[in-house]
């Protein structure tokens, strides 16, 4: 079964700073990944996915993923974080099984900007 | 498009009260999903349909949660009788069913059972 597991649960960074969050997964057969943002008392909204077609797949808000099979890892970075940047981050991971696949969160990353 | 509509937006509830939660997913969209938000458990799925069919409900806690979706512009999660610790953010999610396609979310229903 596949999963994903976000390296720190809480990230702080200053404005203008790098943005690098965590994301590992695991799958027996090669996986399509999303991010998800969550600002409060909202849903998720889809930042980014990777469908095989390019490992660095480049989302909306300045933000971009590397998928990296031999590290089985899909960080997310942005070159200088916003203070709208502060949210919540999900990672997500479904196979390729069928179109009735599930998908999986992550346990989510807090991202707080420093000004 | 007016996304995914959950109704209601927030629910307070006694204990032992039944609660019913409903979803309205995307025109078009024929996978819809439940999750369950608390901060100590994460982002939890429930349950999934797809063509309006239960595709797997292991995630459901127990029995006293039940989901139907009778249609393909309608969903609900219910749950009979409530405990406090069913107190979360519920979230309905739909998706086209093309296995790369992402998930569009609801705003969820805030439950809290006293």
């Amino acid at each position: 079964a596949q999963s994903v597991t976000q390296l720190g649960s809480h990230v702080s960074v200053s404005e203008g700073a790098l943005v690098l969050l965590r994301c590992n997964y695991s799958s027996s057969v090669p996986p399509y990944l999303f991010w998800y943002v969550q600002y409060p008392n909202q849903g998720l909204q889809l930042l980014l996915k990777y469908t095989s077609a390019a490992t660095l797949v480049k989302g909306i808000n300045g933000f971009e993923a590397e998928f990296k099979k031999s590290e089985t890892s899909f960080h997310l970075t942005k070159p200088s974080a916003h203070m709208s940047d502060a949210a919540e981050y999900f990672c997500a991971v479904s196979d390729r099984g069928s179109s009735a696949s599930k998908i999986i969160f992550g346990s989510g990353t807090r991202l707080s900007i420093r000004p | 498009d007016a996304g995914v509509i959950q109704s209601p937006r927030h629910e307070v509830t006694e204990m032992g009260q039944e609660v019913t939660l409903r979803c309205k997913p995307i025109s078009g969209h024929n996978s819809l999903f439940w999750y369950r938000q608390t901060m100590m458990r994460g982002l939890e799925l429930l349950i999934y349909f797809n063509n309006n069919v239960p595709i797997d409900d292991s995630g459901m806690p127990e029995d006293r949660f039940s989901a139907k979706m009778p249609n393909a512009s309608f969903s609900t999660l219910k749950i009979q009788p409530s405990e406090p610790r069913d107190s979360a953010v519920y979230f309905c999610a739909s998706r086209i069913g093309t296995v790369d396609s992402p998930l569009h979310f609801g705003n969820g229903t805030r439950l809290t059972v006293t």
